[in-house]
C-alpha cells in the first residue's frame, strides 16, 4: 500500500487559494487518489477523486502530474468554514484488495 | 435520505463489559469499514468487507471482531473493551473498494 505524506498544518486568510500537496511516491498503477476533509468531531466527507492530469468539480481541483508520485489539492477562494483537516488516500479502486491507509491529514486555519 | 448510521453515538463501559457497536447503510454498497480515530494518529482502519461474508483486518484489527451477515450491517464487536480501546469510532461504506466514501457520524467509546 502506498504511504502518503502531506504538511501537518496550513494557514490561509479567507479569498486565498489553497494548495496542498500529497507525497505518494510507491503509488501502484491501479491506485487512485482521494481527498476527503474533516470537521471536528465529524465523519470525513469526500471531497474529490483522480487517476491523473486534472480533475475539477464545483468545490475543488485536483492536479497530478505525469509520473503520479504526487497530487495537490486546490481549494479556491477559501473561506472560515473551510477550517477543518484534509486527507490525502491512495488506493485501488474495485481491485482485490479492501485495506486502506489514510495519511495524518493536513489542518488547515483559514483566518478572516 | 442516503446515509450510514451508527448506534449508540456515545457509550461509557467498563473494562471486560462485551458491547457492540452497529453499523448501517442504505445505499446497497459492497463494501463497509470501520476505523478508529485518536488525537494525533488520524484515522486508522480496523476492519472492512468487501461483500456479504468477506471481511477482513485493516491496520489495527486487535481487540475487535466484526461480522457481515447482511449486506446492510457491519457491526463492530469488542468482546473485552479495555481502557486502550477508548476512541472515536467511525463506520464507512462506499460502491465498492476504492471509490468514494460515506461516513457515520462517530461513536465516542469510552472504557474505564
Amino acid at each position: 500500500l502506498a504511504k502518503t505524506t502531506q504538511p501537518i498544518s496550513m494557514d490561509s486568510y479567507e479569498g486565498q487559494e489553497v494548495n496542498i500537496t500529497c507525497s505518494h511516491n510507491n503509488i501502484a498503477t491501479n491506485d487512485y487518489i482521494t481527498w476527503y476533509q474533516q470537521f471536528p468531531s465529524q465523519g470525513p466527507r469526500f471531497i474529490i477523486q483522480g487517476y491523473k492530469t486534472k480533475v475539477t468539480n464545483e468545490v475543488a481541483s485536483l492536479f497530478i502530474p505525469a509520473d503520479r508520485k504526487s497530487s495537490t489539492l486546490s481549494l479556491p477562494r477559501v473561506s472560515l468554514s473551510d477550517t477543518a483537516v484534509y486527507y490525502c488516500l491512495v488506493g485501488d479502486r474495485g481491485g482485490q484488495g479492501g485495506k486502506l491507509i489514510f495519511g495524518q491529514g493536513t489542518e488547515l486555519s483559514v483566518k478572516p | 435520505e442516503a446515509q450510514v448510521t451508527q448506534n449508540p453515538r456515545y457509550l461509557i463501559t467498563v473494562t471486560g463489559k462485551k458491547l457492540t457497536v452497529t453499523c448501517s447503510q442504505n445505499m446497497n454498497h459492497e463494501y463497509m469499514s470501520w476505523y478508529r480515530q485518536d488525537p494525533g494518529l488520524g484515522l486508522r482502519q480496523i476492519y472492512y468487507s468487501m461483500n456479504v461474508e468477506v471481511t477482513d483486518k485493516g491496520d489495527v484489527p486487535e481487540g475487535y471482531k466484526v461480522s457481515r451477515k447482511e449486506k446492510r450491517n457491519f457491526p463492530l464487536i469488542l468482546e473485552s473493551p479495555s481502557p486502550n480501546q477508548t476512541s472515536l469510532y467511525f463506520c464507512a461504506s462506499s460502491y465498492r473498494q476504492g471509490y468514494e466514501q460515506y461516513f457515520g457520524p462517530g461513536t465516542r467509546l469510552t472504557v474505564t
